[in-house]
């Protein structure tokens, strides 16, 4: 089982300042991996996919990096909307075989 | 627009059996295009994929489950479905299900249904 790491589990920043949120997986998984974003109550939405690229209405301040085992998501101007959990979620298996990380919590300061 | 919904019993008890239907709507589950996939997710905790599975009846389990987990496609009715046996308190959770795009990304989610695990 591969294995994803997110850091830090709480991070918190002011509106309008950049946010780097990091996940680091246990062996290479090529550029296969997505980002979703879940505020409380609600189901996660998909953020970004293929390590770079933003999901279908996703704002252009949110960007995604990285490759093999160690990846960022970037915001790069806080909105109030943006407070929320943040996961990581890997597919590089074969059979699939997906996995999350275990989240960063992103508050406001 | 794509919609998913879950529904079933919200209250299930130790050893019985979890049953769960996720409905589409606003497209067609035999996409050749699509999976579909079951995650959970326990109270104030992370994210667990449960499996997924194509409108053929193709399936994938994570293995940490696979032997209390059977998932299946009804066509005609534009919903799958899962079963999780012998289930335990530990089986509490949020239980989500969302299209899987090209076996790699899950998007879109349904709004998620709380199955509680409690005698």
């Amino acid at each position: 089982e591969i294995v994803m790491t997110q850091s830090p589990a709480t991070l918190s920043v002011s509106p309008g300042e950049r946010a780097t949120l990091s996940c680091r997986a246990s062996q290479s998984v090529s550029s296969n991996l997505a980002w979703y974003q879940q505020k409380p109550g609600q189901a996660p939405r998909l953020l970004i996919y293929g390590a770079s690229t933003r999901a279908t209405g996703i704002p252009a301040r949110f960007s995604g990096s990285g490759s093999g085992t160690e990846f960022t998501l970037t915001i790069s101007s806080l909105q109030s909307e943006d407070f929320a959990v943040y996961y990581c979620q890997q597919y590089n298996n074969w059979p699939p075989e997906y996995t999350f990380g275990q989240g960063t919590k992103l508050e406001i300061k | 627009q794509l919609q998913l919904q879950e529904s079933g019993p919200g209250l299930v008890k130790p050893s019985e059996t979890l049953s769960l239907t996720c409905t589409v709507s606003g497209g067609s589950i035999s996409s050749s295009s699509y999976y579909w996939g079951w995650i959970r997710q326990p109270p104030g905790k992370g994210l667990e994929w449960i499996g997924s599975i194509y409108y053929s009846g193709s399936t994938y389990y994570n293995p940490s489950l696979k032997s209390r987990v059977t998932i299946s496609v009804d066509t005609s009715k534009n919903q799958f479905s899962l079963k999780l046996s012998s289930v335990t308190a530990a089986d509490t959770a949020v239980y989500y299900c969302a299209r899987l795009q090209r076996l790699n990304w899950f998007d879109p989610w349904g709004q998620g249904t709380l199955v509680t695990v409690s005698s």
